[in-house]
């Protein structure tokens, strides 16, 4: 079975401050790594991606970390907003030939308190 | 455009009926899923299918079909409703590999649909 594992499961950070939110994955063969955010009521939204061959990607606040050797990734969400909190959701997927699944972490709850 | 859409958002069942959850999207993406989530446990893959008439089993299949006689539409039949299957269920929808940055792995989620067994 192949899996992605989350962590922590919940958050509170203070308004203004970094959230970190680790993933880490088993397979190898993993060539994608998005991340998604979801609202209380919504469906999961792509937030941010990043592929093996860079070890960072930026946008705007949130920040992907990248570590194929550690087979691990992270995001973090700089100056966090209280309407940040979301539930965020890592996931890992293979995008050769056949591949059509991502592998979904189990999710990080973050409350950002003012 | 309005994306993915999933009826109905809520329903309750009683144990042994069952019914369609329904699916569309508009955005003729070849790629579709059928996800589950329960309280910490993630997002857990039911069905997929990779375009009208191909259909293949995800994670978590038991106690559910599916078909796919358009691009568009991809409902998710439960036979015989069990309190196992009470969740939020999510369809989602993906474009071809190599389009859209991440192609098939970007995907457009509903909004859910939550079911409950009692």
């Amino acid at each position: 079975q192949q899996q992605v594992k989350q962590s922590p499961q919940s958050l509170i950070v203070q308004k203004g401050g970094i959230s970190i939110i680790n993933c880490a994955y088993e397979n190898t063969a993993f060539d994608y790594f998005p991340w998604y955010q979801q609202f209380p009521g919504k469906g999961p939204a792509l937030l941010i991606a990043i592929r093996p061959d860079v070890s960072e990607k930026k946008e705007g606040r949130f920040t992907i970390s990248f570590n194929k050797s550690a087979k691990q990734f992270s995001l973090h969400i700089m100056d966090s907003q209280p309407g940040d909190s979301a539930t965020y959701f890592c996931a890992a997927a293979y995008s050769g030939a056949g591949s059509y699944q991502l592998t979904f972490g189990k999710g990080t709850k973050l409350s950002v308190i003012p | 455009n309005a994306g993915v859409t999933q009826t109905p958002k809520f329903r309750i069942l009683k144990i042994g009926q069952s019914m369609t959850l329904q699916c569309t999207q508009d955005m003729n993406h070849n790629y579709m899923y059928w996800y589950r989530q329960d309280p910490g446990m993630g997002l857990k893959l039911i069905y997929y299918s990779v375009g009208a008439g191909i259909t293949d089993k995800g994670e978590v299949p038991n106690g559910y079909n599916v078909s796919r006689s358009t691009t568009e539409d991809f409902p998710l039949r439960l036979e015989l409703a069990a309190p196992s299957q009470t969740s939020v269920y999510f369809c989602a929808s993906s474009p071809r590999r190599g389009l859209a940055g991440g192609g098939a792995n970007v995907l457009t989620f509903g909004a859910g649909s939550r079911l409950t067994v009692l």
